[in-house]
């Protein structure tokens, strides 16, 4: 059963960094899959944050590209948010999720599978 | 960036009944959306891609159409089972935009 499970602190202190790790069992991260991060703040929508392919690359949404890094270990079969400077904006509960082509342009993909989530809290 | 607008917000409707969400996109793109599902507490969970191809073991009475700008997911019979909130997201380009929500009540 392939899985995706978030982890990482729960609490950050306001300008500090948030740091998120999300591990993927059941399959290799080296496929033609995508893998993002999605953000929901308590009782609010859906934000997208970014997502990275196993070679390294990635596509960051522009509101949080100044702030973000993500990166990605092949041995590790995992990848990670680095997100910086956070404020209470940021309290949410932060999932990875597997972005899934189903034809051979780039823009076909969309989420098949998503972790459970992890709240992060932002607050001194 | 592409917007992504929803309507309505909320609604509620008896069981049995035949649900219209609409979702709209500022910009044209094609039929790269998708719909997802959200019940309360739990992880979202894709109903339908490509504006309009079921997900595999979703229920029938979920379907989709549009493209462009203008997409729309109705439910043929609500059951209680899908109270939840629906989400549209468009994925042609990142920033690979959700829609902020419909939330679906049964009476």
């Amino acid at each position: 059963q392939v899985q995706l499970q978030e982890s990482g602190p729960g609490l950050v202190k306001p300008s500090g960094t948030l740091s998120l790790t999300c591990v993927l069992s059941g399959d290799s991260i080296k496929t033609d899959n995508w893998w993002s991060w999605v953000r929901q703040p308590p009782g609010k929508g859906l934000e997208w944050i970014g997502e990275i392919f196993h070679s390294g690359t990635t596509n960051y949404n522009p509101s949080l590209i100044s702030r973000m890094t993500m990166s990605v270990d092949k041995s590790g079969n995992h990848f990670s948010l680095t997100l910086r400077s956070v404020t209470a904006a940021d309290t949410a509960v932060y999932h990875c999720a597997r972005a899934t082509g189903y034809c051979a342009s780039a823009s076909c993909r969309y989420f098949d599978l998503w972790g459970p989530g992890i709240l992060v809290t932002v607050s001194s | 960036d592409v917007q992504m607008t929803q309507s309505p917000s909320s609604l509620s409707a008896s069981v049995g009944d035949k649900v219209t969400i609409t979702c709209r996109a500022s910009q044209d793109i094609s039929n790269y959306l998708a719909w997802y599902q959200q019940k309360p507490g739990k992880v979202p969970k894709v109903l339908i891609y490509a504006a309009s191809t079921l997900q595999s073991g979703v229920p029938s009475r979920f379907s989709g159409s549009g493209s462009g700008t203008d997409f729309t997911l109705t439910i043929s019979s609500l059951q209680p089972e899908d109270v939840a909130t629906y989400f549209c997201q468009k994925y042609n380009s990142a920033p690979r935009t959700f829609g902020p929500g419909t939330k679906v009540e049964v009476k």
